[in-house]
Order: C-alpha cells, then sequence, then structure tokens
C-alpha cells in the first residue's frame, strides 16, 4: 500500500510569504506528526494530532506556525511570514495509533528554502 | 530539559562490525527507537526498546539499559549500503512524539 506522502517536494520562497506545505497519512493511521530537520541537525518535534483530540502544539517554535488536519487524513502546516531560519526539511509521520510502541512511518519531507 | 546524545560522525570497513551508542536523559521514558536515514530519504523504522536488554535483528541489534539511559545499535557484517545517518529517538511519555538526538552519521569504506 502507499506509505505518507508530502507536497510539494521542494518549495522555495521569499522571506515574508505565507507557505502551506501537505501530508496525506497512510489510510487507517490515526496518529500524525510533523517534525523539522534542519541541514545535518536531529529531527524537532513540531505538533502530534491523534483522532480527534486536541492536537499538541508544544513544539511550535512560533505563533507563525500552524497545522490542520481533516478527520484522520490529510493535514497541513502553514507557515506564515516565512523566515529564512525556517529553512529545512519538514518531515510528516504516521502511526497506527498513539501507543508509544506503535513505530511512525515518515514520509520523503518537503524542503523549503526561504530566500 | 531532554537530552538525547550520540557521536556525530563513525567510520568503520564494511564486513566489520560497528556500535553506535545513545545516552539520553528524558523527564520519563516510554521506549527507544532506533531509525536509519540514507541522505535525502526519510527516515527508516530498525528497532524499538522498552525493557532492558538485547534484541536482534538480522544484522542489526539493539540494546538498552534504562537504568544508565544507555542503548546502542549494533551493526554487523558491515555493507556500504549500510552508511546513512542512524538516530536514537526517546518517547518521553509527555506525548507520543519523539525526542530525536542529533543522528549519527556512519561512512562504510571499502
Amino acid at each position: 500500500g502507499a506509505g505518507v506522502s508530502q507536497s510539494p517536494s521542494n518549495k522555495v520562497t521569499e522571506k515574508g510569504k505565507d507557505v502551506e506545505l501537505r501530508c496525506d497519512p497512510i489510510s487507517g493511521h490515526t496518529a500524525l506528526y510533523w517534525y523539522r530537520q534542519r541541514l545535518g541537525q536531529g529531527l524537532e518535534f513540531l505538533i502530534y494530532f491523534q483522532g480527534n483530540s486536541a492536537p499538541d502544539k508544544s513544539g511550535l517554535p512560533s505563533d507563525r506556525f500552524s497545522a490542520e488536519r481533516t478527520g484522520e487524513s490529510v493535514s497541513t502546516l502553514t507557515i506564515q511570514r516565512t523566515q529564512q531560519e525556517d529553512s529545512a526539511v519538514y518531515l510528516c509521520a504516521s502511526s497506527l495509533g498513539g501507543a508509544s510502541y506503535n513505530e511512525q512511518f515518515f514520509g520523503p519531507g518537503t524542503r523549503l528554502t526561504v530566500l | 530539559g531532554q537530552n538525547i546524545d550520540q557521536p556525530t560522525e563513525m567510520t568503520a570497513t564494511e564486513g566489520a562490525i560497528v556500535q553506535i551508542n545513545c545516552t539520553y536523559q528524558t523527564s520519563g521514558f516510554n521506549g527507544l527507537f532506533w531509525y536509519q536515514q540514507h541522505a535525502g530519504e526519510a527516515p527508516t523504522f530498525l528497532s524499538y526498546n522498552v525493557l532492558d536488554g538485547l534484541e536482534e535483528k538480522g544484522r542489526f541489534s539493539s540494546f538498552l539499559s534504562r537504568s544508565k539511559g544507555y542503548s546502542y545499535l549494533l551493526l554487523k557484517e558491515l555493507q556500504m549500503k549500510d552508511s546513512a545517518s542512524y538516530l536514537c529517538a526517546v518517547n518521553d511519555n509527555a506525548g507520543n512524539m519523539l525526542t530525536f538526538g542529533g543522528g549519527t552519521r556512519l561512512m562504510v569504506k571499502p
């Protein structure tokens, strides 16, 4: 079956513009995560959705970042008024449930470059 | 705060064995994951440990000591395709997100 997909794969934008990144999780996966990975660094948690529960937004770095999820499917991560420091690969992952042992399956990421 | 440490880079020879260490200090603990990430690609799951001891899966094994806040990933019979970054990640029980270390870039040489 299909894995996690993300679009676009690459996005180049000018400082100050808004961007929207999309994630399609694996069908049936109730949990969805967004991470950010700066060049040569580990993954940094941003936000977590589990079913119909309120999302855990504790990793969002500023109020310029927001995310939504429609039911248990597509999620969009929006970055407003982008800054150069937002340049990174944004990775989405999904898992079967919210249990700690549930493996997270990652998408290929969106490489964001802010000029 | 959360702190997960692993070496930045390691080099090993094809056919050899390499051990990648990870130490962690987190507010809680609900399991440790190892992921492999080839350059420009998504991380892929390798192992999950929540109890002390060694989990073996083919050429890869992962060890956990909760009392020491320590894990390692052991790769045997190294192949060139094993050249990748290896990410250690902890579920700290504050939610179900993972806290990642910086990753260890492994280079396998002929």
